[in-house]
């Protein structure tokens, strides 16, 4: 069974810019979360999309934005970099309903500058 | 406002010793706790969970434990193996109208030496 699939995996961009992100998840996972990893702040929950709709979302300014399609592959989008966007950018699966674990991609490392 | 804390950025223990992670939570609505290993320039990797209704789970080497009363969960490894050897985060979890929100730690570095 494959797991999650994230691509690309590195990116560059400079300050100004936006940038698309593109998560697969795990066959028959409808959930898909996605975080962002930097050394100060750790794991930063971004949001969560589930049959299409975002149902939960973080801290994060509206520059930050995603979506899902009907086939349960994400994308996020960041518009107008900042330098203090670069991080590795993780989108987790998961299957639906209650608490369960969620099963991590290998990452987006962007950089901004 | 830092609801998950790991207050160990580091810790090292000998190959075959015990190692023993520890992590706090200050949010009472949690109920659902997961450890992820990380390796650098990959993604966290599932370790083992607990649900709030238990306070020990064990699958092999790998046993967490859950204090509610202390807000307070540990995960130990034994024994240990240099493979072992990564960056472990705790993570809680806060079903929020019916959707899952996983508020992590920083982390915890292990090494564990031959």
């Amino acid at each position: 069974k494959a797991g999650v699939t994230q691509t690309p995996r590195y990116l560059i961009k400079t300050r100004g810019q936006q940038v698309t992100l593109s998560c697969s998840p795990i066959s028959g996972h409808r959930s898909v979360s996605w975080y962002q990893q930097t050394p100060g702040q750790g794991l930063q929950f971004l949001f969560e999309y589930f049959s299409e709709t975002q149902r939960n979302k973080g801290n994060f300014p509206g520059r930050f934005s995603g979506r899902q399609f009907s086939n349960s592959r994400s994308e996020m989008n960041v518009s107008t970099l900042e330098l203090g966007d670069s991080a590795l950018y993780l989108c987790a699966s998961r299957t639906d309903g209650g608490n369960t674990e969620a099963f991590f991609g290998q990452g987006t490392r962007l950089t901004v500058v | 406002d830092q609801q998950v804390k790991q207050n160990s950025p580091s810790l090292s223990v000998q190959e075959g010793r015990i190692s023993i992670l520890n992590c706090d939570y200050t949010n009472s609505m949690f109920d659902y706790f997961l450890w992820y290993k990380k390796y650098p320039a990959e993604g966290p990797t599932f370790l083992i969970s607990i649900s709030s209704i238990k306070d020990k789970n064990e699958d092999g080497r790998f046993t967490v434990f859950l204090n509610k009363s202390a807000k307070h969960l540990s995960l130990h490894i034994v024994p240990s193996q240099p493979g072992d050897s990564a960056v472990y985060f705790c993570a809680a979890s806060v079903m929020n109208t019916g959707f899952q929100k996983l508020v992590f730690g920083t982390g915890t570095r292990l090494l564990v030496s031959p």
